[in-house]
């Protein structure tokens, strides 16, 4: 069975600044995707960022990056220049080979002004 | 990317009766479909996932005739809760992915806002 722990329930963050949100997994597959979702209060779901089990860089996209420390099962995403719009929940995702994509518990980061 | 539709978009409904979700996929063939429950301030929970022609596998713990699922079409599955009760009142998400990969990004609806007086 897949895990995903995010242990950041909330976060706070300077509007410019960048922050990072914690993430770790555990399974025993040697190949699975790390995904990272955004979702505002309206509820929809968006997609950020995905990372592959076998990709040799960290996945990078706009503002977004992930810091992929396979073998210490982390995949934390880091925000760069912090917007207002920024503030949402966000979820760290795995799927393996049981292809059901598991989702950690979310953090709610909260940008400020 | 990928889009994917759900309606109603929220509904309120009396105790006892049932509601009907629908989930399309309008760009693409999913042939696995799968349903979320979101109670607020937590997680996605996985309560089945669909296979275009085949029955729905359920998580543990999800009542499979509470919570029928069909999927007909490789664009469309529906989620109907049956004989609603208050404490269904949730965030239904589903999402459609083209494959069952590990690297087969999946692509979410808007959700549905269950409310059961």
């Amino acid at each position: 069975a897949q895990k995903i722990t995010q242990t950041q329930p909330g976060m706070f963050v300077q509007e410019k600044e960048a922050v990072t949100l914690d993430c770790t997994y555990d399974t025993s597959d040697p190949s699975y995707g790390l995904f990272w979702y955004k979702q505002p209060s309206s509820g929809e779901m968006i997609f950020l960022i995905y990372q592959g089990s076998y990709d040799q860089q960290n996945a990078t996209e706009g503002r977004y990056s992930l810091n992929f420390q396979k073998a210490r099962k982390s995949a934390n995403l880091v925000i760069s220049a912090s917007q207002l719009g920024d503030s949402a929940m966000y979820f760290c995702a795995m799927r393996a080979n049981d292809y059901k994509l598991s989702f950690g518990a979310g953090t709610t980061v909260t940008v400020r002004a | 990317g990928a889009v994917v539709s759900q309606h109603p978009s929220w509904v309120i409904c009396k105790s006892g009766t049932s509601v009907k979700i629908e989930c399309r996929s309008l760009d693409f063939q999913a042939t696995t479909m799968f349903w979320y429950r979101q109670f607020p301030k937590q997680s996605l929970m996985l309560m089945a996932t669909s296979n275009e022609g085949s029955k729905a596998t359920y998580e543990q713990g999800v009542e499979k005739d509470k919570f029928l699922i069909n999927h007909a079409s490789l664009t469309l599955s529906t989620l109907t809760v049956t004989s609603a009760h208050p404490e269904d009142s949730s965030f239904y998400i589903c999402s459609a992915a083209t494959g069952t990969s590990p690297y087969n990004e999946q692509f979410f609806g808007p959700g549905t806002r269950l409310t059961v007086l």
